[in-house]
């Protein structure tokens, strides 16, 4: 069965820290790849996508993510992150010709001033 | 742009009772909608999925007699929860997508409680 794992539950960081979260997927075919945030209180927004090409895609407010396809994975990165990134983060693999989404469990980070 | 709503968004209901929730790509034609719920403390678990003019595809375990899902026109998506039962309780979320687009435009969400 297709699965998206993401390896750290909660993470905890000081402002200018840099964060790395790790996503990996599990499906033999084709994948779009996506990272999602969720501020409090506030829906999902996308951060980043890779459909195809350059295996470094970056995003929105400095966000950036490597797709590995040898390792499966689709990690999140940011040099130094700010206290307005304490959100949830979502990894999702996207598959089919609709492009369902399966999600991984989240992240939940927290940055302290 | 790609702005997507959802109404109502939270929602208290009687056991056994229906509920209807309404999702609404504002600004953009989206040829395909999906519904999501979340529980408290997990991720997204895709429901199902609605292309507009025909029948929703449901996801394994997702009862369709349940979940009624309805894609009417191409901006309005609606899911009625039917004979709702506290176990029902949770947060669905809607997401909208263009024809021909990979990405998703997800709503704010409704809260369901049923009593």
């Amino acid at each position: 069965a297709q699965s998206v794992s993401q390896h750290n539950h909660h993470v905890i960081l000081s402002e200018a820290a840099s964060l790395e979260l790790g996503c990996n997927y599990s499906y033999g075919g084709t994948v779009n790849l996506f990272w999602y945030v969720q501020y409090p209180g506030q829906h999902l927004q996308l951060l980043l996508k890779y459909f195809s090409g350059d295996p470094l895609v970056k995003g929105i407010k400095g966000f950036e993510a490597e797709f590995i396809k040898s390792k499966f994975s689709f990690n999140l990165r940011k040099p130094s992150v700010q206290w307005s990134d304490t959100a949830e983060y979502f990894c999702a693999v996207g598959t089919g010709g609709y492009n369902k989404l399966i999600f991984g469990a989240g992240t939940r980070l927290a940055v302290h001033p | 742009g790609a702005v997507v709503s959802q109404h109502p968004s939270w929602v208290i209901c009687k056991s056994g009772t229906s509920v209807k929730i309404e999702c609404r790509s504002l600004d953009f034609q989206a040829t395909t909608m999906f519904w999501y719920r979340q529980f408290p403390k997990q991720s997204l678990m895709l429901m199902a999925t609605s292309n507009e003019g025909s029948k929703a595809t449901y996801e394994q375990g997702v009862e369709k007699d349940k979940f009624l899902i309805n894609h009417a026109s191409l901006t309005l998506s609606t899911l009625t929860v039917t004979s709702a039962h506290p176990e029902d309780s949770s947060f669905y979320i809607c997401s909208a997508q263009r024809r021909d687009s990979y990405e998703q435009y997800f709503g704010p969400g409704t809260r369901l409680t049923v009593t």
